[in-house]
């Protein structure tokens, strides 16, 4: 089974709708991260969580929000979908620093979304 | 400011070539650097990572790197090819633990190999 999982792989919206992408990992990690792909821009942080209480802002966090509901699960929500949130999202999750082995992050498979 | 540059955006390199693929970092303090590789369809996968020691070093599949730090690079190569390495790849370079930064990792662009048989 896969450690990091997110659902659904691919959605489809309108704009305006309220989405929900979720993600659940079984590594044990504390940190998870939310990522959008673009083509030519490489991946962006939206959002980080180094803990269930701790949720920090990435560099494009408008017009997203999430939740920790659990150290396993972190879920990213748009609240209005609108057209240019068309992406692929990826989690992706990591050890803290005093595990001795730095950031490595791994991340899931990601969910593609169009927003029409 | 922080920031990856991977110069390339598409190599097309023959089965059975060599391969370098570019990536040069602007960072503040010491860098963490990772390379990553995204299949078609696929999640990212850890290719190899640096964070101190030996400058050259070596990851799955065939893939090793070196860190310049004169040259604020970090240079993924592998001596001969093969038809599934064609994929997409990822330069990043994250924060020591303990930095205000730390947990955030920057990429680069990417740098989308395909390979000619």
């Amino acid at each position: 089974d896969a450690d990091v999982t997110q659902t659904p792989r691919n959605r489809i919206t309108k704009t305006g709708k309220r989405i929900m992408l979720e993600c659940s990992q079984t590594k044990g990690h504390d940190r998870m991260y939310w990522y959008r792909q673009d083509p030519g821009l490489g991946l962006r942080l939206i959002y980080y969580s180094f803990d269930v209480k701790d949720i920090n802002k990435g560099e494009i966090s408008d017009g997203y929000s999430v939740s920790r509901q659990a150290q396993a699960k972190f879920s990213l929500s748009l609240e209005s979908a609108i057209p240019n949130q068309t992406a692929l999202y990826f989690c992706a999750t990591s050890d803290s620093p005093s595990q001795g082995w730095g950031e490595t992050q791994y991340f899931g498979p990601g969910t593609r979304l169009l927003v029409l | 400011a922080q920031s990856v540059t991977q110069p390339d955006i598409h190599i097309t390199v023959s089965e059975g070539a060599s391969l370098e693929l570019r990536c040069n970092y602007s960072y503040g303090a010491t860098p963490y650097l990772f390379w990553y590789v995204q299949s078609p369809g696929q999640g990212l996968q850890l290719l190899l990572k640096y964070f101190s020691g030996d400058t050259l070093v070596q990851g799955i599949k065939g893939f090793e790197a070196e860190f310049k730090r004169s040259q604020s690079s970090f240079n993924l190569r592998k001596p001969s090819v093969h038809w599934s390495d064609a994929a997409e790849y990822f330069c990043a370079v994250g924060a020591k633990p303990g930095s205000s930064n730390t947990g955030k990792l920057i990429f680069g662009q990417g740098t989308t190999l395909q390979v000619k048989p």
